[in-house]
């Protein structure tokens, strides 16, 4: 069965500075996909960036990176630099294709905080 | 271009009654999907529709229906609303199936059942 793990409830860091939120996933997918969405208080869900399990490099987005490592199951979110917009919850997800891709599991997500 | 549309965006039932929610793309998106969010758990399926005239369960399906009424539109109906049901529903569609794409959501309907 196919699982992500957050198992950081909520996060504080400092304006300015850089942050990782944790994120790690179990599947038997031979092939698969890892998202970052972002969730501010609005409510709506925004996608962040993604990581396919066959890229060979890490995933880059403005201020935002995967740390992905494939033999530890983990695709981490690094946010540099950040800003007091940040602040929100965070959700890892995957889709794999052996549910014919269509089938996207999250994590529980992360709430960051940023302080001023 | 609008995205994804929900309506409506906030509904109050009283167990038992029935409602649909309706969802709306215009990206010529194939595929569409409906989630439900509750309070500190990320976003479970609830139905996905993969193409126009095809609709599958997800992990979540007891107590839903969907219909996919065309390539644009696909809602959701609660035939019998329990409180169980209280929740943040959010649609979202991508262009195809596969592990590449990234869902574009809609800003979601928040459903309470009293």
């Amino acid at each position: 069965a196919q699982k992500i793990t957050q198992t950081q409830p909520g996060m504080f860091v400092q304006e300015k500075e850089a942050v990782t939120l944790d994120c790690t996933y179990d599947t038997s997918d031979p092939s698969y996909g890892l998202f970052w969405y972002k969730q501010p208080s609005s409510g709506e869900m925004i996608f962040l960036i993604y990581q396919g399990s066959y890229d060979q490099q890490n995933a880059t987005e403005g201020r935002y990176s995967l740390n992905f490592q494939k033999a530890r199951k983990s695709a981490n979110l690094v946010i540099s630099a950040s800003q007091l917009g940040d602040s929100a919850m965070y959700f890892c997800a995957m889709r794999g294709l052996n549910t014919g891709g269509f089938k996207t599991i999250f994590g529980a997500g992360t709430r960051l905080f940023v302080k001023a | 271009n609008a995205g994804v549309t929900q309506t409506p965006k906030f509904q109050v039932l009283k167990t038992g009654q029935s409602m649909t929610l309706q969802c709306a793309q215009d990206m010529n998106h194939n595929s569409m999907y409906w989630y439900r969010q509750d309070p500190g758990m990320g976003l479970r399926l609830i139905y996905y529709s993969a193409s126009e005239g095809t609709t599958d369960k997800g992990e979540v399906p007891n107590g839903y229906n969907v219909s996919r009424l065309n390539k644009r539109e696909f809602s959701l109906r609660l035939e019998s609303a329990a409180p169980s049901q209280t929740s943040v529903y959010f649609c979202a569609s991508t262009p195809a199936g596969g592990e590449k794409y990234e869902q574009y959501f809609g800003p979601g309907t928040r459903l309470t059942v009293t």
